[in-house]
């Protein structure tokens, strides 16, 4: 599959638990974002990420979230101590790295967090 | 800040009409205008997309209007099937530092198709 491949596709916490989100990019995509919906709400953009490099995360709440995309490996959204209004699908895309793309993001199929 | 608004929030169409959701933004840095599909426990995936140089794109039974003028734009849907049934996602965007290129999504419109 050389999709976006995200895992897991769903995650049950308990406040106060961390949450680690995992996202691998298409094959030769060096761009990854992240971003959350909630219950009939839009995707709303948290960060972007290059590989070792966060770009631009003002998206992300100033507390509890954090965002790494690793020389190697897959990008990881960091959730700790969480509560019941993390609750949300995460979703990562990404995109290829080649000067001026075409715009196209490509997305996974997101993880799913219920926090109880 | 919402710089993107989406209408309507749901949309019942007679399989064989014509959808139509409108879009407006506000920053006139946004270059890119994409729309896209999502299927219940899916992803979002790009249906059509326009530059702001050209007033209307189509693709098959989709059609992309563009009023720069009025920063609005707007999705058509001619035909509408049954498998159409999904939500539809504007979205804007300008080239981030860096090569990026970050979305800004509306709200979402939720379209389903009858037989």
């Amino acid at each position: 599959n050389a999709g976006v491949m995200q895992n897991p596709r769903h995650l049950v916490r308990r406040r106060g638990q961390e949450a680690r989100l995992r996202c691998s990019p298409m094959k030769g995509h060096s761009h990854v974002y992240w971003y959350r919906q909630l219950p009939e709400e839009g995707l709303k953009f948290m960060v972007y990420l290059q590989k070792e490099n966060i770009i631009d995360e003002s998206g992300m709440p100033k507390e509890r979230f954090s965002a790494e995309f690793p020389k190697e490996g897959p990008s990881i959204l960091r959730i700790q101590q969480v509560v019941r209004g993390d609750s949300a699908a995460y979703f990562c895309a990404s995109s290829p790295s080649t000067g001026r793309t075409t715009g196209e993001l490509f997305f996974g199929e997101g993880s799913r967090l219920t926090v109880l | 800040q919402q710089q993107v608004k989406q209408s309507p929030q749901s949309l019942i169409v007679q399989k064989g009409g014509i959808s139509i959701i409108n879009c407006a933004y506000e920053n006139t840095a946004f270059d890119y205008f994409p729309w896209y599909q999502q299927f219940p426990g899916k992803g979002p995936a790009l249906l059509i997309a326009i530059r702001p140089d050209v007033s209307e794109k189509k693709e098959g039974r989709f059609t992309i209007s563009f009023n720069k003028s009025a920063k609005q734009f707007s999705l058509h849907i001619m035909d509408s099937q049954p498998g159409d049934s999904a939500t539809y996602f504007c979205a804007a965007s300008d080239i981030l530092t860096g090569g990026g290129n970050k979305l800004t999504f509306g709200t979402g419109t939720q379209l389903k198709v009858e037989l």
